[in-house]
């Protein structure tokens, strides 16, 4: 089955510097692999998505994300985090080629520190 | 445009009642999936309908069961309601299965007590 690890429940960075989110999944096939956002009460946002069109993908809000096969890795960057990125941030795993029957991984919550 | 509503937004229930989550797709959108948020996880794939037939479903218990209405909006029902239930619950809808992106709700919020 496929699976997604987010390494780190909580990150803190300061406001202006990179931000690095981590991801790594299994899959036995290639994966297709997600990000979404989740703000306080609210639903998830997709931020960005990789279909193996092309291994680095620019999402919404300057986010970008890096698919690395050799490490099995799939992580979210910024490269100047503002206030409004706090939020917590799920990486997620489908089977198939659109985003059905998502499986997430259990969240990264970033801080940002002013 | 309005993007896809569910309700109530916050539900509290007794250990043992039935409960009906609701969830009205964006207008045109034909697929319409659930998800299981519980506090400090990430959420769980439980059910996929698509034009009105199930499509695919996680691994819950038979106390959860959905359907698809022919204007396309769903439901979600749980019954013999456990504490383990309580969790944020998500609904997204999507033009068609596939390549498109899955829009969501911003959940109901359901307490067992």
């Amino acid at each position: 089955a496929q699976s997604v690890t987010q390494l780190g429940s909580h990150v803190s960075v300061s406001e202006g510097a990179l931000v690095l989110l981590r991801c790594n999944y299994s899959s036995s096939v290639p994966p297709y692999l997600f990000w979404y956002v989740q703000y306080p009460n609210q639903g998830l946002q997709l931020l960005l998505k990789y279909t193996s069109a092309a291994t680095l993908v620019k999402g919404i809000n300057g986010f970008e994300a890096e698919f690395k096969k050799s490490e099995t890795s799939f992580h979210l960057t910024k490269p100047s985090a503002h206030m409004s990125d706090a939020a917590e941030y799920f990486c997620a795993v489908s089977p198939n080629f659109g985003n059905e029957k998502l499986t997430f991984g259990t969240g990264t919550r970033l801080t940002i520190i002013p | 445009d309005a993007g896809v509503t569910q309700s109530p937004t916050h539900l509290i229930k007794t250990r043992g009642q039935q409960v009906t989550l609701r969830c009205s797709p964006i207008s045109g959108h034909k697929s319409v999936s659930w998800y299981q948020q519980v506090l400090g996880q990430g959420p769980q794939f439980i059910f996929q309908y698509y034009e009105k037939e199930e499509r695919g479903r996680g691994n819950f218990p038979d106390r959860f069961s959905a359907r698809q209405f022919p204007n396309y909006s769903s439901e979600l029902n749980v019954n013999a309601l456990l504490l383990g239930d309580s969790a944020l619950y998500l609904c997204a809808s999507s033009l068609v299965t596939g390549n498109t992106e899955a829009f969501f709700g911003q959940g109901t919020r359901l307490t067992v007590v």
